[in-house]
């Protein structure tokens, strides 16, 4: 059975602060890995979805990477805004299951 | 439409009543998903459309639980003699291809069930 750890639950920074969200997953058998954001009392959105055979995604300030063979992606956030605050969320597709496995979140507050 | 539509936003109903949510993915998507979420946690997956078709009802917790997509785009979750534990937030995403492994899934905002 999949299973998708987000580490750490939370995070406080400094604006402008450059920082790293983790996330690992225990079946490397996997069709892609998904980041998403989610608003307080909204629905998740879409950042970044990186295909099994890539390495990592790139959009904007953002910057995914996946390591399938070790189970393990990182987001990268490049100097954080105050509108980056939020719950960001790994999920996983795996092989012969076309739903999503989530992590709990990682919880991020960007200090202005 | 312009997103994953979901109604209604908020819904409170005494334990033992039943509820149905409803769901309106993007037009013309033909992948649909409904996901539960606990407070605190990520989403958990409950069920899967294609078109019309339910071919994956394994998060279903319980047979109180029933999806339907007779039409192939709106979709209802019912769920009958609510408990407590149902108490979440249920979100539907839809996504655009058959091959859905390329895809990204959209959600909608999310039904808050709150039983009493």
């Amino acid at each position: 059975k999949q299973e998708v750890t987000q580490i750490p639950a939370a995070l406080s920074v400094p604006e402008g602060e450059n920082l790293v969200l983790n996330c690992s997953f225990t079946d490397s058998a996997i069709y892609n890995l998904q980041w998403f954001r989610q608003d307080p009392g909204k629905g998740l959105t879409s950042l970044l979805l990186i295909q099994s055979s890539q390495r990592e995604q790139t959009s904007g300030r953002l910057n995914a990477s996946l390591d399938k063979s070790s189970g393990r992606s990182t987001l990268y956030i490049a100097a954080s805004q105050p509108g980056d605050s939020a719950t960001y969320l790994c999920a996983v597709m795996s092989f012969g299951n076309e739903k999503l496995t989530f992590g709990t979140g990682t919880r991020l507050t960007i200090i202005p | 439409g312009a997103g994953v539509s979901q109604s209604p936003r908020y819904k409170v109903a005494k334990r033992g009543q039943d509820v149905a949510l409803r769901c309106d993915p993007i037009s013309g998507h033909v992948s649909l998903f409904w996901y539960q979420q606990a407070l605190g946690q990520g989403p958990e997956f409950l069920t899967y459309f294609q078109n019309e078709a339910q071919l994956d009802k394994s998060g279903l917790p319980s047979d109180r639980f029933f999806a339907e997509r007779p039409e192939g785009s709106v979709s209802t979750l019912k769920i009958q003699r609510t408990q407590q534990e149902d108490s979440a937030v249920y979100l539907c995403a839809s996504s655009s291809e058959w091959d859905y492994s390329n895809q990204p899934q959209h959600f909608g905002d999310g039904t808050r069930l709150s039983i009493l």
